[in-house]
């Protein structure tokens, strides 16, 4: 079957780094898809891998091993703003993003 | 990046009315558009896949005679939920994939549907 897996909740503080891991399990992979979403709003998005390797934009990086079914979203320098939910999205071989609950980042000052 | 726009951005309707929501892609054309559902603290959930010019496809235990879907150009796309009733509110999302070697796929920013 498929299934995605993400911590469903993390805490970090103002100003610091965090990892936000993804688990996953597809038929066929075409691309690994993060998304952000903040409460009552539709997701944006972030960042799209398809090969192997880490690819940065800005303050937000996102890393993905095909072989380990692995990704990684680093967000940098957080700010209050970023207090939000954070979505895996793997696309099978269909080309359909499959969605795990997301996980979501608290921000303290 | 690509921008999509959904309208209305919020509707209250009478039970047994039916709603019509857009979806556009606005600098982009998309041969593939995805209709999302999303009660409140849970996952999107596909409701269909609509193909310019052709039918939509439903996902398991979704209505299609009651959510129809229409994806007449390849800018727009529109899902009508037909006689609502309560248990349809819910925050309706639509998304739209580029073509090209990268396929992204980008988010309408959702209509959020109120039955009374």
């Amino acid at each position: 079957g498929q299934n995605i897996d993400q911590p469903t909740e993390m805490t970090a503080t103002e100003g610091a780094i965090v990892q936000i891991n993804c688990t996953y399990q597809t038929s066929g992979f075409n691309g690994l898809f993060w998304y952000q979403q903040h409460a009552g709003e539709a997701p944006t998005f972030l960042s799209y891998n398809v090969l192997d390797g880490l690819e940065e934009k800005g303050r937000f990086s996102s890393f993905l091993s095909r072989s380990k079914g692995y990704s990684y979203l680093l967000l940098k320098e957080l700010q209050m703003k970023d207090s939000a939910s954070y979505l895996c999205a793997p696309m099978d071989s269909n080309y359909q993003l499959i969605w795990g609950a997301g996980t979501k980042l608290i921000i303290k000052p | 990046g690509a921008v999509v726009s959904q309208h209305p951005s919020w509707v209250i309707c009478k039970s047994g009315t039916s709603v019509k929501i857009e979806c556009r892609s606005l600098d982009f054309q998309a041969t593939t558009m995805f209709w999302y559902r999303q009660f409140p603290k849970q996952s999107l959930m596909l409701m269909a896949t609509s193909n310019e010019g052709s039918k939509a496809t439903y996902e398991q235990g979704v209505e299609k005679d009651k959510f129809l879907i229409n994806h007449a150009s390849l800018t727009l796309s529109t899902l009508t939920v037909t006689s609502a009733h309560p248990e349809d509110s819910s925050f309706y999302i639509c998304s739209a994939r580029t073509s090209g070697p990268r396929e992204e796929q980008y988010f309408g920013p959702g209509t959020r549907l109120t039955v009374t």
